[in-house]
């Protein structure tokens, strides 16, 4: 069975701190996707990053950073110079690539409050 | 290129009812996913249709339905509706150019509220 976990269930820093959101996963598959993906009050999710399983380069964006480590099956977020704007709730999320297996596993969420 | 379109965004029932939800995939995408949000449950996967045939499933009760259209829009059916399908219902879709999985993208949601 396939599962995520985000165990920082809240973060609240002030504006133009660095913050590192936590992703760790469990999955058999040898190949597979991760994701995460940013919630807004307005409820809907906004796409960020997608990463296969067999590249383990980290990512860099703008402000955002991911590591992906499959040693550790963890697979962290980091903004740096926060914003207030950057204030939602962020899923990490887990997919096969299995043919027809177009399934994603989401994490509980981290709700993320950038303070003025 | 116009993203996921859900209607309508807004829903109240009642106890006992049913309810159609709609999605309309970006252009060109072929694979359309349903998923609830509770805020005790996440978010959880309903079902996925490809090419008008439903190709996985979570794990809902069969009051929890859907289908796809030839032109790749989809709807979802919740019958004999129960306080606790009172959610964000949240459709995604993907290209899956070669019916793998691949990216999906969400719409805004549906939010149902049962009385």
């Amino acid at each position: 069975a396939q599962k995520v976990t985000q165990a920082q269930t809240e973060i609240s820093v002030v504006e133009k701190e660095d913050v590192t959101l936590d992703c760790v996963y469990e999955t058999r598959d040898t190949t597979y996707y991760l994701f995460w993906y940013k919630q807004p009050p307005s409820g809907e999710l906004v796409f960020l990053i997608r990463r296969n399983s067999f590249d383990e380069q980290n990512e860099i964006s703008g402000r955002y950073s991911w590591n992906f480590q499959k040693s550790t099956s963890s697979f962290n977020f980091t903004i740096t110079a926060s914003q207030v704007v950057d204030s939602a709730v962020y899923f990490c999320a887990l997919s096969g690539v299995i043919q027809g297996a177009q399934k994603l596993v989401f994490g509980q969420g981290t709700r993320l409050t950038i303070n003025p | 290129k116009a993203g996921v379109t859900q209607t309508p965004r807004y829903l109240i029932k009642t106890r006992g009812q049913q309810v159609t939800l709609s999605c309309s995939p970006i252009s060109g995408h072929r694979s359309v996913s349903w998923y609830q949000q509770t805020p005790g449950q996440g978010l959880q996967f309903l079902f996925e249709y490809f090419s008008e045939t439903q190709r996985n499933k979570g794990n809902f009760p069969g009051r929890f339905s859907g289908r796809q259209f030839s032109n790749s829009r989809s709807e979802m059916n919740v019958s004999t509706l129960e306080l606790g399908d009172s959610a964000l219902y949240l459709c995604a879709s993907s290209p899956s150019r070669t019916g793998g999985p691949d990216t999906q993208y969400f719409g805004p949601g549906t939010r149902l509220t049962v009385l």
